[in-house]
């Protein structure tokens, strides 16, 4: 069964202290791995894609990088605007590019 | 680019009316939407895919006959929740999938949601 599993579910961190995100999946064919931002009330807003292992990809103060078993979400001095939900979803090769998501991991900067 | 409106951004209905969301892809094409519905604290839970011009697919548990949706144009789809009951608020987001074939082919964009509260 597809299935994508993220860690931690909360993280707090202090300004300029940096991090990673775990997202674990288990897919029978991937077509692409996706990292999406969401604030309190709205939708999700893209952030990166990811198609085969070795990929990495930057934007602003967020890496993302993809294995064949899992991927992550660097974040580097983070800034109280970086606090939000960060969610993870595959979309498997077989499918109507319907995604599989994980719960998210809620992420809080401190100031 | 890829920007997804929703209309409205939050809704308040009495128990039994019908409530209708519209999503549209203001700058691009979409021959694919999809519609989710989010609890407090939940992550997103697909309801249905919508192919423009055809009937959409619902999700295992979904009633069709709830939730009415409409893609009649590679711009616009639309969800009816039929006959609300308090069960069914919630927070309705709607994503569209670039058919432009560009490097945005897979990508899902999504709209800003819209809160139903039935009372």
């Amino acid at each position: 069964e597809d299935q994508v599993t993220q860690s931690p579910e909360a993280l707090r961190l202090q300004e300029g202290e940096s991090s990673s995100l775990n997202c674990s999946y288990t897919v029978s064919g991937l077509r692409g791995l996706f990292w999406y931002r969401q604030d309190p009330g709205k939708g999700p807003e893209f952030l990166f894609t990811l198609y085969s292992a070795g990929e990495e990809k930057e934007k602003e103060r967020l890496k993302a990088t993809l294995t064949k078993k899992e991927s992550f979400l660097h974040i580097t001095a983070p800034k109280p605007e970086d606090s939000a939900t960060y969610l993870c979803a595959v979309q498997p090769v077989d499918s109507n590019y319907q995604l599989i998501w994980g719960a998210g991991t809620k992420l809080i900067i401190k100031p | 680019g890829a920007v997804v409106s929703q209309h409205p951004s939050w809704v308040i209905c009495k128990s039994g009316t019908s409530v209708k969301i519209e999503c549209r892809s203001l700058d691009f094409q979409a021959t694919t939407m999809f519609w989710y519905r989010q609890f407090p604290k939940q992550s997103l839970m697909l309801m249905a895919t919508s192919n423009e011009g055809s009937k959409a697919t619902y999700e295992q548990g979904v009633e069709k006959d709830k939730f009415l949706i409409n893609h009649a144009s590679l711009t616009l789809s639309t969800l009816t929740v039929t006959s609300a009951h308090p069960e069914d608020s919630s927070f309705y987001i709607c994503s569209a999938r670039d058919a432009s074939g560009g490097s945005s082919y897979n990508e899902q964009f999504f709209g800003p949601g819209t809160r139903l509260t039935v009372l």
